[in-house]
């Protein structure tokens, strides 16, 4: 499978600690984005990265989240100080630069604060 | 910002007839219209999409109609099967190559044998 991979596919963390989550996308894709979906709900944009630049974040990223794509392949999604309102699933999705190519997304990994 | 609206949240329909979810959207601006399919516990999987200088398009028993003056758009699925079973988002794209996306709140889509 040459789709988007995440890891780790499911994850149960403390109040407090703190978590990292990554993404690889498909390779030939320079576009990278994370969203967050919450049960019954669709998946909410929190940023995007263009190779290794993070172009946009949405005001629902507090400052405890952080995204980082360091050599514009894999990316990394790390949450300081989580609290029970960050269980979610995290989404990561790729895809090619220009126009309105389409979003192809990974798995995610599901959070659990407890 | 861009916000979308879906209805109905949830769509029971027998095997073999149609099902018509709907989208509507509020920024002008936007002009791409994805729709994925989400499996429980799967990821979100693109079935079709469309572009604002698009009115309508089909793949197989899967459509997509968009209304640019109403700001609405339309899934139609005909000749449904089980396999159709799933939750179903909308969503629009209201910055020039960006994919943004903005979702819907998803259809839950039963398909009765």
């Amino acid at each position: 499978d040459t789709g988007v991979s995440q890891n780790p596919r499911h994850k149960i963390t403390k109040r407090g600690q703190n978590v990292t989550f990554r993404c690889d996308p498909i390779s030939e894709h320079n576009r990278l984005y994370w969203y967050r979906q919450t049960l019954g709900q669709g998946p909410e944009f929190l940023t995007y990265f263009q190779n290794e630049a993070q172009l946009e974040k949405s005001r629902l990223l507090s400052d405890r989240f952080s995204a980082e794509r360091p050599k514009g392949s894999f990316s990394t999604l790390e949450i300081q100080r989580t609290e029970q309102g960050d269980s979610a699933m995290y989404l990561c999705a790729s895809s090619r630069a220009g126009g309105n190519s389409p979003l192809h997304f990974g798995n995610g990994t599901r959070l659990t604060v407890t | 910002g861009e916000n979308v609206e879906q209805h109905p949240s949830t769509l029971s329909v027998q095997e073999g007839d149609s099902a018509v979810i709907k989208c509507t959207y509020s920024d002008s601006a936007s002009n791409y219209f994805p729709w994925y399919k989400q499996e429980l516990g799967k990821r979100p999987q693109l079935i079709i999409d469309i572009r604002s200088n698009v009115g309508e398009k089909k793949d197989q028993r899967i459509a997509v109609t968009l209304n640019k003056t109403a700001k609405h758009f339309s899934l139609h699925i005909t000749e449904t099967q089980p396999e159709d079973s799933a939750v179903y988002f909308c969503a629009a794209s209201g910055h020039q190559g960006a994919q943004k996306l903005v979702f819907g709140q998803g259809t839950r889509l039963t398909i009765n044998p």
